[in-house]
């Protein structure tokens, strides 16, 4: 069976653009997280998805960022402005059913310039 | 608030060395702890976990053990292999509370054959 899938794996953007990151959850997860990886630094908690809707977005570290999940499958992290503090790579995972096991994705390397 | 601090790596060992990576935690209420593993190109997996004190987790030769009294969670392996190379990643998600894990910077383990 198919894990979580993110897309693209790799993006360039320049300082001030707009950007979006896709994440592919497991098919039939209720749960879905998106995290932040700084170099040398663990994941970072963004956002929690139960179902469509936001149940946890505490980490989100300002208005530039905002996520959606409108079917409660596929979920889009969106980031405007880009700064270059941005740059890092960004997580997706999925779970089952909320407090489950926790699946991770790939990844999305974002490098702002 | 929560967080999690584990031994600065980089670690490196010989084939069939016992492996210890410390971990502690602070937390706020009571923790589910957890160990994953991102092996090079992968994406994060979770190695094992523990839900109580005193709770042993295990899986692939590695084990932890809850221990509230210091809080601590290390994970320990007898004999590690050139396949244990991998960046080990602490974490701590609260019961009852948030859904987010917070994970500590990581541990860099590398085998020589």
């Amino acid at each position: 069976g198919a894990g979580v899938s993110q897309t693209p794996s790799n993006k360039v953007t320049e300082k001030g653009k707009y950007v979006e990151l896709r994440c592919d959850p497991i098919s039939g997860h209720t749960a879905l997280y998106w995290y932040r990886q700084s170099l040398g630094q663990g994941p970072e908690f963004l956002i929690y998805f139960q179902g469509t809707g936001a149940a946890d977005d505490s980490g989100l570290p300002n208005d530039r960022f905002f996520a959606v999940r409108p079917e409660g499958s596929v979920s889009t992290l969106k980031i405007q402005r880009t700064e270059r503090g941005d740059s890092a790579v960004y997580l997706c995972a999925s779970s089952f059913r909320a407090r489950e096991t926790q699946y991770f994705g790939p990844g999305t390397r974002l490098l702002v310039l | 608030g929560n967080s999690v601090t584990q031994m600065e790596g980089p670690v490196t060992l010989s084939e069939e060395a016992f492996l210890t990576i410390n971990c502690t935690y602070t937390a706020t209420g009571y923790p589910s702890l957890f160990w994953y593993v991102q092996y090079p190109g992968e994406g994060l997996q979770l190695l094992l976990k523990a839900t109580k004190a005193d709770d042993k987790g295990s899986n692939k030769g590695f084990e932890a053990t809850y221990r509230k009294e210091t809080t601590s969670f290390h994970l320990e392996k007898g004999s590690v292999q050139v396949s244990d190379s991998a960046v080990y990643f602490c974490a701590l998600r609260i019961q009852g509370g948030s859904e987010k894990l917070v994970f500590g910077k990581g541990t860099k383990l590398t085998v020589n054959p």
